[in-house]
């Protein structure tokens, strides 16, 4: 079946440095993609999607692109804040049936002042 | 624009308990799917509710079970509560079923089961 596989957490960096999150993919057909943010005490938030290859979502200042070649949609930020301390899910949505999110074991990000 | 609300918040309950969640859906939106979150875990789809008819549904025993009612609001049911049941369970609504359509989470019921 579908799947996502995030890379470990947890990741700790200091405010300025840049910000990669890896993720990739297993599906059948072309998925959309999401990244969603879960900040503390409070429910997922869609950080940005994007819904067909080369496609590159982005918002707040992160970005990711949808790479069909790689099965890859991986998180970039260029200058991390404190404020963007969370955790954060890779997730798929299938097109077929149900329109269920599959979600990566998330990434939990904490950047020190 | 009201955004979906769960409730309760929180929730403990002993093993072979049942229990009964809720979630009102955000405005104009006609689905809603619930996930279950275990700690440190991605959310796992439950089931999906569409219209009041479910719409699919995980890899989730009969004993999980769910209602949609004429206003979209929703509730999961859980029968003969296990100990692996405590998660934090998460109503997401959405307008339609297209796969791309943005599903809105509501910050989630955490149930405890002693």
């Amino acid at each position: 079946g579908d799947s996502v596989t995030q890379m470990e957490g947890p990741v700790t960096l200091s405010e300025e440095a840049c910000l990669t999150i890896n993720c990739t993919y297993t599906a059948t057909g072309y998925p959309s993609l999401f990244w969603y943010v879960q900040y503390p005490g409070e429910g997922l938030q869609l950080l940005l999607k994007a819904t067909k290859a080369d496609d590159k979502g982005s918002n707040k200042g992160f970005e990711a692109t949808y790479r069909k070649e790689t099965t890859s949609f991986h998180l970039e930020k260029g200058s991390v804040q404190v404020s963007d301390s969370a955790v954060y899910f890779c997730a798929l949505s299938d097109l077929k049936g149900a329109q269920k999110l599959v979600f990566g074991q998330g990434t939990r990000l904490t950047i020190n002042p | 624009e009201t955004g979906v609300t769960q409730s309760p918040t929180h929730l403990i309950k002993t093993r072979g308990q049942q229990v009964t969640l809720r979630c009102s859906s955000q405005s104009g939106h006609n689905t809603v799917s619930w996930y279950q979150q275990a700690l440190g875990q991605g959310p796992q789809f439950i089931f999906q509710y569409y219209r009041e008819e479910e719409n699919g549904r995980g890899n989730f025993p009969p004993r999980f079970s769910g209602l949609q009612f004429p206003n979209y609001s929703s509730e999961l049911n859980v029968n003969a509560l296990e100990l692996d049941d405590s998660a934090l369970y998460l109503c997401a609504s959405s307008r339609g079923l297209a796969g791309n359509n943005e599903q809105f989470f509501g910050p989630g019921t955490r149930l405890t089961v002693l």
